[in-house]
């Protein structure tokens, strides 16, 4: 089992929907979590993180936080051509990143 | 720009040479990372120091690697004996360690070092 696992993908969502990534990950003692977004050819950028169970808003993004199941999820709503990108979650306890989530958002 | 500085942007080399990679963190930041992501993979973690001291190599990395950071402020990642292998984007990240609560801060990455070895 990988430490940190996402659905390659690709996400394909119309513009205006909801895209929904999700992210799981294996050590139970893991306390920080993070979302990074990459643009192909580019470097990876913050979007988000997280440490405490439940929901984080923070404009068109909400990091969800479910350690008893292990899970971590990032929604973005009124998705966007633009947001089209790959998505990293990181658990950056362990310094672990997952292979990253395709988005493709279409007009 | 204060951001993560890393130099060469590119770097292509024969096999069997050595090459050198810079990266300069955010000044403040006294943690330093160092990834190695190849195409459609996520970032691979190779090593971080805390200020000048070297607090975690993985075990992935072979001995053809080394890297240092030796007043604490920018680091070096050097490949001895390059493998086409070894082709990959390199990218160095920095963070502020851990917060009051002990919370790993988030990792802020430069633009990455492409390295093409031939």
């Amino acid at each position: 089992q990988k430490e940190v696992e996402q659905n390659s993908g690709p996400l394909s969502v119309p513009e205006g929907a909801i895209a929904s990534l999700n992210c799981t990950y294996s050590d139970r003692g893991s306390q920080s979590f993070f979302w990074y977004r990459q643009y192909s050819g580019k470097s990876p950028e913050l979007i988000m993180f997280i440490y405490s169970n439940g929901d984080k808003e923070d404009g068109r993004f909400t990091a969800q936080l479910n350690k008893a199941s292990q899970y971590v999820s990032l929604l973005i709503r009124d998705s966007q051509p633009s947001d089209s990108a790959t998505y990293l979650c990181a658990v950056t306890d362990k310094l672990i990143f997952g292979t990253g989530t395709r988005l493709q958002v279409f007009p | 720009d204060t951001g993560v500085s890393q130099d060469p942007r590119h770097k292509i080399t024969k096999r069997g040479q050595n090459v050198t990679f810079r990266c300069d963190p955010i000044s403040e930041h006294n943690r330093l990372y160092w990834y190695r992501q190849t195409l459609g993979q996520g970032p691979e973690f190779l090593t971080y120091f805390q200020n000048e001291a070297q607090l975690e190599k993985s075990r992935l990395l072979s001995d053809r690697f080394s890297a240092e950071r030796p007043k604490g402020s920018f680091s070096t990642l050097e490949i001895q004996r390059t493998e086409q292998g070894d082709s990959a984007m390199y990218l160095c990240a920095s963070s502020t360690g851990q917060d009051q609560s002990s919370y790993n801060s988030p990792l802020h990455f430069g633009n990455g070092t492409r390295l093409t070895v031939t």
